[in-house]
């Protein structure tokens, strides 16, 4: 089936530098990526709507300049964290938006982000 | 309140006990999707429901429309099935994640 491959799963990185995570979609099209940010014990958080070819949508408090996404190609969504804090470490997640009744919801397998 | 709400947040359960979660949800949805997340916190979708119930292997979903509310039931459980299981409310361009149940099964 469709499967939504994210990299790198665990990467650590120090302070100031920054970050690329890369979701792509195997063997479909996704024209919309979600990416979400998990902290320990608690639910995923939306953090930004990628959209093929088009600016991304923030979710309220989510710094854009900070969190680069790019949606440039349907079968690739890049999140990049920028100049990196140890208050980013977090897992994050990319999910494939679901454009009708009959499509499933795909994750990526997630990147832990350590930043020392 | 959380548009999408679990029960229990914890459950520990010996082997071969027949297990339910349930969730609840206040939002109009197009579909409520269970997931499973394993330890090294990748996820994996297990079913997408709109109506109705569906079935895979051990695993049981339902969900009633009318009261907002959806179950994932295990039956004869094994200590793999040890994860945390969410659910999740897709309303037609979001979803919405309960805080999710996490499941120890003991041998």
């Amino acid at each position: 089936g469709a499967v939504v491959s994210q990299h790198p799963s665990r990467v650590i990185c120090k302070s100031g530098t920054s970050v690329k995570i890369e979701c792509r979609s195997l063997d479909f099209q996704a024209t919309t990526m979600f990416w979400y940010r998990q902290f320990p014990k608690q639910s995923l958080m939306l953090m930004a709507t990628s959209n093929e070819g088009s600016k991304a949508t923030y979710e309220q408090g989510v710094e854009k300049d900070k969190f680069l996404i790019n949606h440039a190609s349907l079968t690739l969504s890049t999140l990049t964290v920028t100049s990196a804090h140890p208050e980013d470490s977090s897992f994050y997640i990319c999910a494939n938006g679901i454009p009708d009744m009959n499509t499933e919801a795909f994750f990526g397998q997630g990147t832990r982000l350590t930043v020392v | 309140k959380n548009e999408v709400e679990q029960s229990p947040q914890n459950l520990t359960a010996q082997e071969g006990e027949f297990i339910t979660i349930n969730c609840s949800y206040s939002v109009g949805i197009s579909a409520l999707h269970w997931l499973q997340q394993h330890p090294g916190g990748g996820i994996v979708s297990l079913f997408m429901l709109s109506s109705g119930k569906k079935k895979h292997g051990r695993l049981i979903a339902t969900i009633n429309i009318q009261e907002k509310h959806s179950s994932l039931h295990i039956t004869a459980s094994h200590p793999r099935d040890s994860a945390v299981y969410i659910c999740a409310a897709y309303t037609g361009n979001q979803f919405y994640f309960g805080t999710g149940t996490s499941l120890t099964v003991i041998p």
